[in-house]
């Protein structure tokens, strides 16, 4: 099983230039998450899918727009990339339905640098 | 919103030390989490504690739940060059989504 996959691994964009990061599960989980990881800033939540056909906004959603395409698939766009979202974006997913009990489980991340 | 508060953010110490790190709720929690992350790869989830004044061991690890479910600790005996790694706690309050720590960087020479 490769659990949640995550793509690209890197990528250099240009401000103002825009991308969609995709993420993909194979565990049958209800829920998926985005995070952003900045130095010393730990894990913050920018959407998140509590299950199919439906998305809420995190503490830091600004800038920022998901789709939950399938139960399986969750992305998340960049429309107008700016140097602040330079960054390290992991999704999750888990099995809850967004009340966070049961155990996240993490892609590799896409490290995104925007110039 | 609800906050977490970790420390210390980054530890040093020689292998074979002891290593603990805290994590504080401004809130009551129902549960908590602890995550571990290697250098440059991905959290990775360790354990889940859910009732007051709860411990949990796993190997040299142990885990906390306080009493009043507002914080919690991670206790490493005799630390070891893998332990190497940030670790993160999480909690979340009623139906709300997980809220993670800033984190405890552990370096630990040989």
């Amino acid at each position: 099983n490769a659990g949640v996959t995550q793509t690209p691994k890197f990528q250099v964009l240009k401000t103002g230039q825009s991308m969609t990061l995709q993420c993909a599960q194979d565990m049958n989980h209800n829920s998926m998450y985005w995070y952003r990881q900045d130095p010393g800033m730990g894990l913050r939540l920018i959407y998140y899918s509590a299950s199919e056909g439906t998305t809420d906004k995190g503490e830091v959603p600004n800038g920022y727009n998901v789709s939950r395409l399938n139960k399986r698939e969750f992305s998340l766009r960049l429309e107008s990339a700016a140097p602040s979202q330079t960054s390290v974006y992991f999704c999750a997913s888990n099995e809850a339905s967004g009340t966070g009990v049961q155990p996240q489980h993490f892609g590799d991340g896409t490290r995104l640098s925007i110039l | 919103g609800q906050q977490v508060m970790q420390i210390p953010q980054y530890q040093h110490v020689q292998e074979g030390e002891d290593f603990t790190t805290y994590c504080n709720s401004s809130t009551t929690l129902s549960n908590i989490q602890w995550y571990k992350q290697r250098p440059g790869g991905h959290p990775v989830f360790l354990i889940q504690l859910v009732k007051s004044g709860e411990v949990k061991k796993q190997k040299r690890l142990t885990f906390q739940f306080g009493e009043a479910k507002k914080n919690s600790s991670l206790h490493i005996t005799a630390t070891q060059t893998t332990d190497v790694g940030t670790y993160f706690c999480a909690g979340n309050s009623g139906y709300s989504t997980l809220t993670f720590g800033k984190g405890t960087m552990l370096l630990v020479s040989p």
